[in-house]
């Protein structure tokens, strides 16, 4: 079964608008990190916030941490119609014999320019 | 240039007949990885590799086999035991065990398989 599951499935913003996307996750990580693909494509690593930490920033990208309701939030400020894609959190769980991060369902991000 | 690289980008299959899909890097990682992504979903974990010669079972490894000989290729080979074997397969890579820190995933371009 999937550890993360985003929120919501599909956005739909105008080029300007900030768009925010969530992740839930069900069991104690490590980490979590933030993954980007378009259509077709191989997935690019964003960002990655650690499990001690709250709040992290690069460029118009903002994560947040709440490790005590297993969420996260990825927002997206100023949004381009480059930003268009579909976006992942991955957790790397705590030990669990299994070394490799489960991805969620993703949130497809469309941005109308 | 550093990379992931998968071959061939579309492949084509008849039923009842093994595949195996190529992947490649040169950026000395020690861990590989396949996914398998269908359609609007995320990504499931078929197999994965933390060292050469060694491998384990993902999260949907039926109907699928791998081999790690060299720390450059991960093969996936879809045998016609797999149900449904039309999607699209990506492979990636991380950093070398031997670093502590979270694994970051490199990701290849992806190979879409169809089953004719």
């Amino acid at each position: 079964s999937q550890q993360g599951e985003e929120d919501p499935q599909a956005l739909s913003i105008q080029e300007g608008e900030n768009a925010t996307m969530n992740c839930s996750y069900k069991t104690s990580i490590n980490n979590l990190q933030w993954y980007r693909q378009n259509s077709g494509r191989g997935l690019v690593h964003l960002i990655l916030i650690r499990s001690n930490e709250r709040e992290k920033h690069s460029g118009r990208l903002r994560v947040t941490l709440d490790t005590s309701k297993k969420s996260s939030s990825l927002l997206i400020t100023a949004s381009r119609a480059a930003d268009t894609a579909s976006y992942f959190c991955a957790t790397d769980a705590k030990p669990t014999g299994r070394r490799a991060l489960t991805f969620g369902s993703g949130t497809r991000l469309q941005v109308q320019p | 240039d550093g990379g992931i690289t998968q071959s061939p980008k579309y492949l084509f299959r008849k039923e009842g007949q093994n595949v195996t899909l190529s992947c490649e890097q040169n950026l000395n990682h020690d861990a590989m990885y396949w996914y398998r992504q269908d359609p609007g979903q995320g990504l499931r974990l078929i197999y994965y590799s933390q060292i050469v010669n060694d491998f384990q079972k993902g999260d949907i490894a039926e109907g699928y086999s791998v081999s790690r000989e060299k720390k450059e290729s991960f093969p996936l080979t879809v045998t016609s035991a797999q149900k449904n074997p039309t999607a699209f397969y990506l492979c990636a890579s991380s950093r070398p065990r031997a670093l502590a820190g979270p694994d970051t995933q490199y990701f290849g371009p992806g190979t879409r398989l169809t089953v004719l």
